[in-house]
């Protein structure tokens, strides 16, 4: 069993695109995140939601909009994107101080 | 403004030796520290913590040392195994526990 699942994988898509990334958490956590991690590798937090409210957002473009519907899933929504948005999308759970992260999106702007 | 800082982007160490990844921190409120690692085309792991009233943490191959005086944290893996490579992050939680910021990163690499 998964605990922390992202859909899809891989993305690869034109400028100017809209697309959504999917996560669900099966821990039970109520707290979820999105990451960036850059092409430098640095781990960059963009957004917490805590049960489904939003509780941190580390000035990221608002062309991002996160949607948790409920609090396994918090999804991601990334309008008119463009090629600095490239990079790879993890999404986590938190449980104390550990964070529980997906397998990642590739997302790649061309 | 990097409160958590891995200096050394890469570590290579022979099979069966000590790998030691080091991290240092400018904040002296942070009372917790994690390591994670992470293969390629994953997600981090979590490997090992520390809360800042102890100076080690020991977990079989895995050890965490603190030095709150340095601001200085290191991971130990002994003996060093092939399955060890991989990035690995020292990681610390700010805002209440809301979010944990994250060194760069050090990518291990065990020779055979």
């Amino acid at each position: 069993d998964t605990a922390v699942s992202q859909t899809p994988k891989y993305l690869v898509t034109q400028m100017g695109n809209d697309k959504s990334i999917k996560c669900e958490q099966n821990l039970g956590h109520d707290t979820m995140y999105w990451y960036k991690q850059d092409s430098k590798k640095f781990l960059k937090i963009m957004f917490s939601y805590n049960n489904k409210e939003l509780i941190i957002n580390e000035t990221v473009p608002n062309r991002f909009s996160p949607k948790s519907p409920d609090k396994a899933h918090l999804n991601l929504h990334i309008n008119s994107l463009e090629l600095g948005d490239s990079a790879v999308y993890f999404c986590a759970s938190m449980g104390g101080y550990e964070q529980y992260f997906g397998p990642g999106t590739r997302l790649t702007v061309t | 403004d990097q409160q958590v800082k891995q200096n050394s982007p890469s570590l290579s160490v022979q099979e069966g030796r000590i790998s030691i990844l080091n991290c240092d921190y400018t904040n002296s409120m942070f009372d917790y520290f994690l390591w994670y690692k992470k293969y390629p085309a994953e997600g981090p792991t979590f490997l090992i913590s520390i809360s800042s009233i102890k100076d080690k943490n020991e977990d079989g191959r895995f050890t965490v040392f603190l030095n709150k005086s340095a601001k200085h944290l290191s991971l130990h893996i002994v003996p060093s195994q092939p399955g060890d490579s991989a990035v690995y992050f020292c990681a610390a939680p700010v805002q209440g526990a809301q979010k944990l910021v994250f060194g760069q990163g050090t990518r291990l690499t065990i020779n055979p």
